[in-house]
């Protein structure tokens, strides 16, 4: 079956804009996550998506960063007020049903740059 | 804390040698997974390999071989007879926080020249 997809697969926009990048997960995964790599801090955890409760946050860098998922499966991810820094890839993954050492799957990600 | 260290930044071989990546983590958990993903130049993060703490057996698929070691916290990949198309940044990963966040090794850049 189909993948993870992400749309835009590249965004460059100006500093101090707003950015939408969207995931679509895999057909019946329950669980949806978003991660950012960038050349300074590697990979990392952004926000964690059960249904369309998110229960962990933890990694969301400041409150320009949000999330939501609806009805189950596709999530939006949006930097209010962008700055240079948030300048990265973005990746989502999904995995069936969120537990325990569950394989996550990604997508190909959303190359931001932020002039 | 609960971590992931690849000490090799970055490896070069020819074509059909062997090479091996290294991955230690930290961890108190009696039970937990590892995983192994290749981010070709692509940039999509392809999965390898999961393993969990209770299964210690060697694991090998085709030209790739695990092996884990709970005694020494590591988790190594290895490629036999790597072939160009190899050339990747292959990162081990651990998952967090009740198994739902991922925190990943620094990766390790491996290039196969010709």
């Amino acid at each position: 079956g189909a993948g993870v997809s992400q749309s835009p697969s590249n965004k460059v926009t100006e500093k101090g804009k707003d950015v939408e990048l969207r995931c679509d997960p895999i057909s019946g995964h329950t669980a949806l996550y978003w991660y950012r790599q960038s050349l300074g801090q590697g990979l990392e955890f952004l926000i964690y998506f059960q249904g369309n409760s998110a229960p962990d946050k933890s990694g969301l860098p400041s409150d320009r960063f949000s999330a939501e998922r609806t009805g189950g499966s596709v999530s939006t991810l949006t930097i209010q007020r962008t700055q240079q820094e948030d300048s990265a890839v973005y990746l989502c993954a999904s995995s069936q049903g969120g537990g325990r050492g569950e394989t996550q799957y990604f997508g190909p990600g959303t190359r931001l740059l932020v002039l | 804390a609960q971590k992931v260290t690849q000490a090799q930044t970055e490896i070069s071989v020819v074509e059909k040698e062997d090479v091996t990546l290294d991955c230690v983590y930290e961890t108190r958990d009696t039970t937990y997974y590892l995983f192994w993903y290749k981010q070709p130049p692509s940039g999509e993060l392809v999965f390898l390999i999961r393993r969990n703490s209770f299964d210690e057996q060697n694991e090998i698929s085709g030209r790739y071989s695990w092996n884990f070691q709970k005694s020494t916290s590591s988790f190594n990949f290895t490629i036999t007879a790597s072939q160009v198309v190899d050339s990747a940044v292959y990162f081990c990963a651990f998952p967090v926080n009740a198994g739902n966040m991922l925190t990943f090794g620094g990766g390790t850049r491996l290039m196969v020249k010709p």
